[in-house]
């Protein structure tokens, strides 16, 4: 079974740039979270879907940060534009509903460079 | 106030001997507890996870709990070079849907 997948790996832009980051987690797992996880820091939340809907997206910081879920499935986070303090590694992680065992899966995250 | 703190080390202990994680709470209402392993520039994987008070042994990883003091311990015997990494501890509530973790602690373990 495949685990959850991301891209890029690494990204370096310069200040004020767009930058996306993609997320296609295990299959038949609904729940689905982004986190930031800065240098000698624990994961923090940004966003949880359940299937297609964000139920909490209450520590996004939506002036320059947007995700999306079409269809349940693959996710997308965008930054737009990006800040020098949004260097971080940015990781995805799912969770199955079937069993609560409470485990996340991570994927190997998206490590960003904003100069 | 942090959900959930940690000492962020780091902790050498040589090979063979116990590691000792320590890691304390502020929310009673906190529902079940982990520890994941993050090996340098990699996600962090679930070792262990507990729900009630008491101890829970899994091979050489042994998770303790003491929800009056809102205190959780990882205790790893025979401490091995690939034991090195860091350990984040993870609270979870709102059945399962709401995750807090901490900074996590650096583990050395010398050969």
């Amino acid at each position: 079974e495949a685990g959850v997948v991301q891209s890029p790996r690494y990204k370096i832009i310069e200040k004020k740039q767009p930058v996306a980051f993609w997320c296609n987690p295990i299959s038949g797992h609904n729940t689905l979270y982004w986190y930031r996880q800065n240098l000698g820091q624990g994961p923090e939340l940004l966003i949880r879907y359940e299937n297609e809907e964000a139920v909490d997206d209450s520590q996004l910081p939506k002036d320059r940060f947007s995700a999306e879920r079409l269809k349940g499935v693959d996710s997308t986070l965008k930054i737009q534009p990006a800040e020098l303090g949004d260097s971080a590694v940015y990781l995805c992680a799912s969770q199955t509903q079937g069993k609560r065992t409470g485990e996340l899966f991570f994927g190997e995250g998206s490590r960003l460079t904003v100069l | 106030q942090k959900e959930v703190e940690q000492n962020s080390g780091p902790l050498s202990v040589p090979e063979g001997a116990i590691a000792s994680l320590n890691c304390t709470y502020s929310d009673r209402g906190s529902q079940s507890f982990f520890w994941y392993r993050q090996y340098s520039g990699k996600s962090p994987e679930l070792i262990m996870s507990i729900y009630s008070n008491g101890d829970k042994e899994d091979g050489r990883f042994t998770a303790q709990l003491n929800k009056a003091s809102q205190y959780v311990s990882l205790l790893i015997r025979d401490s091995q070079p690939s034991d090195s990494a860091t350990y984040l501890c993870a609270v979870a509530k709102n059945n399962f849907n709401k995750f807090y973790f901490g900074s996590g602690t650096k583990l050395n373990v010398k050969p």
